[in-house]
């Protein structure tokens, strides 16, 4: 069985930093792209960033490009985001998702997500 | 960045009822659509993806169709478990965005 478990929200002040982290099981990480998506208060889901199974490329939205990090540890079956400059539109709940690529031409396509975790809400507030 | 729509927003239907959601692209994304159903406090649950390839796992009543720009989600007999809000996703180009969500209700 998938299991994705994610850690680390919490509350923030503007301007401040969280590492989010995220414990996988029952699938092979190693071979897995992975994803951040989040989730505002009543609000539709949003991706946020991905990385390749080996860590070699990642992607960002760009509302969070040059702010947040995403990184991995395949020793660990981890997957991080490293958010700086923070600001109140960061406040969601934060989901670690397993997501599977499509080419079309030799090119991927954007991700869609098939295994998702229960969240982790980040809060920021002065 | 593409713009998703869906329609309705919320909907109110009946156990057993057939339920159609549509959902609608700013531009031509062939068939890169997947829908997802969230449940209050849950995280999203894949349902549809290439806007026709039923999950593994999903129940039949589930089916998805459309290209281009338009796309609907149908349940053909709406069960008690279906409750829930449904999101249309295109993958057709980063970032992947999805629509507003379809609340489906009592």
């Amino acid at each position: 069985e998938v299991q994705l478990v994610e850690s680390g929200g919490g509350l923030v002040r503007p301007g401040g930093y969280l590492r989010l982290s995220c414990v996988a099981s029952g699938f092979t990480f190693t071979n897995s792209w992975m994803s951040w998506v989040r989730q505002a208060p009543g609000k539709k889901l949003e991706w946020v960033a991905n990385i390749k199974p080996d860590g070699s490329d990642t992607y960002y939205v760009d509302s969070v490009r040059g702010r947040f990090t995403i990184s991995r540890d395949n020793t660990k079956n981890s997957l991080y985001l490293r958010m700086d400059s923070l600001s109140a539109e960061d406040t969601a709940l934060y989901y670690c998702a397993r997501h599977r690529v499509e080419y079309s031409f030799g090119y991927p396509k954007a991700p869609y997500f098939d295994s998702w975790g229960q969240g982790t809400l980040v809060t920021v507030s002065s | 960045d593409i713009q998703m729509t869906q329609s309705p927003s919320t909907l109110s239907a009946y156990e057993g009822d057939r339920v159609i959601i549509t959902c609608r692209a700013s531009q031509n994304i062939g068939t890169w659509l997947a829908w997802y159903q969230q449940k209050p406090g849950k995280a999203p649950n894949l349902l549809i993806y290439k806007a026709s390839s039923l999950e593994s796992g999903v129940p039949s009543r589930f089916s998805g169709s459309g290209s281009g720009t338009d796309f609907t989600l149908t349940i053909s007999s709406l069960q008690p478990d279906d409750f829930a809000t449904y999101y249309c996703q295109q993958y057709d180009a980063y970032p992947g965005t999805f629509g507003p969500g379809t609340k489906v209700e009592i």
